[in-house]
């Protein structure tokens, strides 16, 4: 059983759209991650959360500790925000889990 | 400010060889971290590395190590190469454990 669980894997969405990727963990964390990485590899690190909500541009990314869930949202969406999200947790002990990845497509 | 720098980009060697990867993080980050991403298994913990002490290390066997220097530069080794070991390589660096910056990766083919 992998200790996070993204949903969904793949997601395909009108530009303009709204967009939900949800992220579920079944461990302790001290910290949870919201990446983006684009073909060719590179990857950048969009949010850092351990309570609340965090918001940045059209990007918001909330965590639940309690339910041990995280969203990241993204409002108006555009083609160049197509890449794949990855969730990643920190858990207690500075070991970091990933989830597989959520592949968004946004189509013009 | 310089981003993190990986070297090389891309690499080929062949099975049974051995390959040292470097990592030169960002100006005044102390902390190294390795990644291993396969389309397999995905994003792979390795190790982190911090004020030249292994702090962490992930499930993988004892052909991969890596160490810090006192610059804060990291290296990862891989002894013995196999062909599972194919992956794009990442590590990340960050002050003190919070908010990484990723370097661009190398990735390694063996054959």
């Amino acid at each position: 059983k992998n200790e996070v669980e993204q949903s969904p894997q793949n997601l395909t969405a009108q530009e303009g759209e709204f967009i939900t990727i949800n992220c579920s963990y079944s461990v302790g964390i001290s910290a949870l991650h919201w990446l983006q990485q684009h073909p060719g590899g590179g990857i950048v690190s969009l949010f850092m959360l351990s309570s609340g909500k965090k918001k940045h541009g059209r990007l918001i990314a909330t965590i639940n500790i309690q339910e041990k869930h995280s969203s990241l949202h993204i409002t108006a969406s555009h083609p160049r925000d197509s890449a794949v999200y990855i969730c990643a947790v920190i858990k207690t002990g500075n070991q970091f889990y990933f989830g597989t990845g959520t592949s968004l497509t946004v189509i013009p | 400010k310089a981003g993190v720098t990986q070297t090389p980009r891309y690499l080929i060697k062949t099975r049974g060889q051995q390959v040292t990867l470097s990592c030169s993080p960002i100006s005044g980050h102390r902390s190294v971290s390795w990644y291993q991403q396969t389309p397999g298994q995905g994003l792979q913990f390795l190790f982190e590395y911090f004020s030249e002490t292994q702090r962490n290390k992930g499930n993988f066997p004892g052909r991969f190590s890596g160490r810090q220097f006192s610059n804060s530069r990291s290296e990862m080794n891989v002894s013995t190469l196999e062909l599972g070991d194919s992956a794009l390589y990442l590590c990340a660096s960050s002050l003190q454990g919070d908010g990484y910056t990723f370097g661009s990766g190398t990735r390694l083919t063996v054959v």
